[in-house]
């Protein structure tokens, strides 16, 4: 199994900043996954990592609001940009442990935009 | 529609006795996975249990058991002989396809094991 570190652990932040938020894997992973846990909420994907191409976003995800760079199969990182109260969550990296595995996550960024 | 369905935003279970925790799907794939995952208070996702579309019997791990009925499209978790440490929500996710597709969670539930 894989074992994710992710920072910040947490972070306050004023509205219109931007943060990037960094993913450490220590393995090589094919895989990675950003995602989105709103406060009482479940976890929404924002875009798979890909490694040496662009992220893959999902429907209500743009880059320009959460560019992703994967520059190889061990990190990845994901910014929040031009922040609203509204990105305030918490925000999830994982990888994939293999072909069909599941998925590992790291601890976790848990933002708060004022 | 929904992908994962999870109807029970939350539930008690005395200290040493089972519970389910239910899960329903949609998917068209033959092939697909199931996984149920653990959040406890302090965040961290914690995988618990893998039930695969193609696998015969029910998977185990632990006091982890996946009650897997395919013609109902259902996935329920049975935690056995509960304990103080399995208060924590419960998310029921699904990956359709082979490999390495994106995985969905349903919206959870919230477990509280009383002593």
């Amino acid at each position: 199994s894989a074992v994710i570190s992710q920072k910040p652990s947490r972070d306050i932040c004023q509205r219109g900043t931007s943060l990037t938020i960094q993913c450490q894997v220590d393995s090589q992973v094919t895989m990675m996954f950003w995602y989105r846990q709103q406060p009482g909420q479940s976890l929404t994907l924002i875009a798979t990592a890909n490694q040496g191409s662009e992220a893959t976003y999902e429907s209500g995800f743009v880059i320009d609001k959460f560019p992703i760079s994967r520059p190889n199969l061990t990190f990845s990182t994901l910014t929040v940009s031009n922040m609203s109260p509204e990105d305030s969550s918490i925000y999830l990296c994982s990888a994939q442990s293999g072909y069909g595995g599941e998925l590992f996550f790291g601890e976790g960024s848990r933002l708060t935009v004022l | 529609a929904q992908k994962i369905t999870q109807t029970q935003p939350g539930m008690f279970v005395q200290e040493k006795e089972a519970v389910t925790l239910d899960c329903t799907y949609d998917t068209s794939d033959q092939s697909y996975g199931l996984f149920w995952y653990k959040q406890p208070s302090s965040g961290e996702m914690i995988f618990l249990i893998y039930q695969g579309s193609y696998d015969e019997q029910n998977a185990t791990e632990g006091r982890y058991s996946l009650n897997f009925q395919k013609a109902r499209k259902s996935a329920n978790l049975v935690i056995s002989a509960s304990q103080l440490g399995d208060s924590a929500m419960y998310f029921c996710a699904m990956r359709e396809g082979e490999g390495y597709q994106k995985v969905t969670f349903g919206i959870g539930t919230k477990l509280q094991v009383i002593p």
